[in-house]
């Protein structure tokens, strides 16, 4: 069974930068999937963020591109996001997955950051 | 890029069907086979329904179905249960990147 966790600071200062680590259990980071953000602002719907591939190939949205940042530690099975210049609009509900082709197969449970002035 | 577009809200009684639609443009849903359909509780992460346009994962009841003409694909639930009341978020894939709809909330009354 795939799982994935995420972790990482529940506040942000305004202009800093957002950190999360995605743990990965039940698949190997280094598998043929590729592995991805998606985030959620409360109230509102799903924003996808971007993914990568174990050999450090990524895809972003163009309207994040600019500020995201993203990695892989293989030996220690998980991947990372960082989002810079934060401010209060990327207070959300940060979820990681496992994209399983064109889709997000298996999800994190996700994690409230919000971003603070 | 724009999300793609989806009504806020569609309800409907037990054992009835709804159609949930999603509109994107040639850029998105007109050109890739590639669109997935995500249900999702309050509090909640995203359950994968569909995929690729029509396809079910393993344990997604058989009332659920997908499709996809031009711009538009819709998300099709017969046999309306009251666990089937949730938020429900198409996505597509858009040549680098994926989008997502706004989602659209089913009431079962």
């Amino acid at each position: 069974q795939v799982q994935l966790q995420e972790s990482g600071p529940g506040l942000v200062k305004s202009s800093g930068t957002l950190s999360l680590t995605c743990a990965v259990s039940g698949d190997s980071i280094t598998s043929t999937n590729w592995w991805s953000w998606v985030r959620q602002p409360p109230g509102k719907g799903l924003e996808w963020i971007g993914e990568i591939y174990h050999r450090g190939t990524t895809n972003c949205s163009p309207s994040l591109k600019s500020r995201v940042t993203m990695s892989v530690d293989k030996s220690k099975n998980q991947f990372s996001l960082n989002l810079s210049s934060v401010t209060a609009a990327d207070t959300a509900v940060y979820y990681c997955a496992r994209r399983g082709g064109y889709f997000e197969d298996y999800w994190g449970q996700g994690t409230l950051v919000t971003v603070s002035s | 890029q724009s999300a793609l577009t989806q009504s806020r809200s569609v309800s409907g009684s037990p054992g009835q069907s709804v159609t949930i639609s999603c509109t994107g443009t040639s850029s998105d849903v007109g050109s890739y086979s590639y669109v997935s359909w995500y249900k999702q509780h309050p509090g909640k992460a995203p359950k994968l329904m569909i995929y690729d346009v029509n396809k079910r994962p393993s344990g997604v009841p058989d009332r659920f179905s997908g499709s996809k003409s031009g711009n538009t694909a819709s998300l099709s639930i017969s046999g309306l249960q009251a666990e089937d009341e949730a938020d429900y978020y198409c996505s597509s894939y858009a040549g680098t990147f994926t989008v997502f709809g706004g989602g659209t909330k089913l009431t079962v009354l």
